[in-house]
């Protein structure tokens, strides 16, 4: 069966520091990876999604970046973080084979930045 | 444009009661429709889906959900809802679209004990 870790759960980070969040996927190969946030009390925002190795697609302007350096495995980044950087982060992934697949999530990052 | 809406921000039921959330769709075609729960702090689960076929579809947690076509709607039922029922709920929609789905900006679900 296939599972998604994320980590950290949670991470305080003080202005300007820089930040890594990982995500890897397993039982499965050349899945859709995603990158979401989630503001306080807000929806589901999308940061950035891949189809491929080497392949994202930014969906917003932001002080974040995103990469894929192995199949599985999908990053997201920063050089030096702002205080609206805080919010809790969602990666999930689906089939890139099959129409209409469902999203799979991560249990999140809760990142407070001080 | 495509778009999602949960017209209900917050939602409060008693204990035992029944439940409806509603979710409202923009888009031409049949797209393929879902709902999730996010319990606080957590990831989304998926709840169920809906690709074709009998419009009535069940889910886990004893939630099922209605597509109807003339209404661009999806709404999530469950008979008697349960204290551990108090969560968030998500309507998402894959139009097709590059790859993403567009998502119900959620409702939250409270149970008066």
């Amino acid at each position: 069966s296939q599972t998604i870790h994320q980590w950290p759960a949670t991470l305080v980070q003080p202005v300007g520091s820089p930040l890594s969040l990982e995500c890897t996927v397993e039982g499965t190969s050349n899945p859709n990876l995603y990158w979401y946030r989630q503001a306080a009390g807000r929806g589901l925002q999308l940061l950035f999604y891949s189809v491929g190795i080497g392949q994202i697609s930014s969906e917003v302007p932001q002080n974040l970046s995103a990469s894929r350096p192995q199949d599985r495995q999908f990053i997201l980044s920063s050089k030096k973080l702002l205080l609206s950087d805080s919010g809790f982060y969602l990666c999930a992934w689906r089939p890139s084979d099959r129409d209409g697949s469902p999203l799979h999530f991560g249990n999140g990052t809760r990142l407070t930045v001080t | 444009a495509q778009s999602v809406t949960q017209p209900d921000i917050h939602i409060t039921v008693s204990e035992g009661a029944s439940l409806e959330l509603r979710c409202n769709y923009s888009y031409g075609a049949t797209p393929y429709l879902f709902w999730y729960v996010q319990s606080p702090g957590q990831g989304l689960q998926l709840l169920l889906k809906y690709f074709s076929g009998d419009t009535l579809v069940q889910g886990i947690k004893g939630f099922e959900a209605e597509f109807k076509r003339s209404q661009s709607s999806f709404n999530l039922r469950k008979p008697s809802v349960h204290w551990s029922d108090a969560a968030e709920y998500f309507c998402a929609v894959d139009m097709d679209s590059n790859y993403q789905l567009i998502w119900g900006a959620g409702t939250k679900l409270i149970i008066k004990p």
